[in-house]
């Protein structure tokens, strides 16, 4: 059964760092990994998604790297702003049994101006 | 391109009432799958639905249940409410539910009395 766990659970750090946030995996079938971010009640957006053939993805300051062989994926965030303040959550998409994602429980990240 | 929509964004019910909340996805997308969102569980698979066709199920009773129109509008059901059905009902669409990416909308947030 595929579990998503993320660590930390919440991370605060001073604006303009740099930052890395995990998310390891238990079953290495999976289609793709995506990354999103989720505002106080609001829905998901996403950020990254990394198919099960590539190793990262970019996308302005936000680097996403896959290693399927030992379930883990980073998200790099370059210079952190205090708009960057949301919870990050990982999904993967699962080839085995039910074909869904199952999703990490997320690190809430707060930048402090 | 309008987002994802789904109405209404707030709901009360009492226990033992049913529910029926509605999801728009983005044009052109044929896939839509439900989330439930709740501190304790975390964001949890309920259904994908393509091209009127369940495709997917997750772990949940048969309370739950949903279905998809021709225009790809989706809509879920939960009978006989429970307060442990309090939560925000997430939807998300994409082209074809397999490689691409997930689009979410803002959630239904259900509260049970």
């Amino acid at each position: 059964k595929q579990e998503v766990t993320q660590i930390p659970a919440a991370l605060s750090v001073p604006e303009g760092e740099n930052l890395v946030l995990n998310c390891s995996f238990t079953d290495s079938a999976i289609y793709n990994l995506q990354w999103f971010r989720q505002d106080p009640g609001k829905g998901l957006t996403s950020l990254l998604l990394i198919q099960s053939s590539q190793r990262e993805q970019t996308s302005g300051r936000l680097n996403a790297s896959l290693d399927k062989s030992s379930g883990r994926s980073t998200l790099y965030i370059a210079a952190s702003q205090p708009g960057d303040s949301a919870t990050y959550l990982c999904a993967v998409k699962t080839t085995s049994g039910t074909y869904k994602y199952i999703f990490g429980t997320g690190t809430r990240l707060k930048v402090l101006a | 391109k309008a987002g994802v929509t789904q109405t209404p964004r707030y709901l009360i019910k009492t226990r033992g009432q049913q529910v029926t909340l509605s999801c728009s996805p983005i044009s052109g997308h044929r896939s839509v799958s439900w989330y439930q969102q709740t501190p304790g569980q975390g964001l949890q698979f309920l259904f994908e639905y393509f091209s009127e066709t369940q495709r997917n199920k997750g772990n949940f009773p048969g309370r739950f249940s949903g279905r998809q129109f021709s225009n790809s509008r989706s809509e879920m059901n939960v009978s006989t409410l429970e307060l442990g059905d309090s939560a925000l009902y997430l939807c998300a669409s994409s082209l074809t539910g397999t490689e691409n990416i997930q689009y979410f909308g803002a959630g239904t947030r259900l509260s049970v009395l």
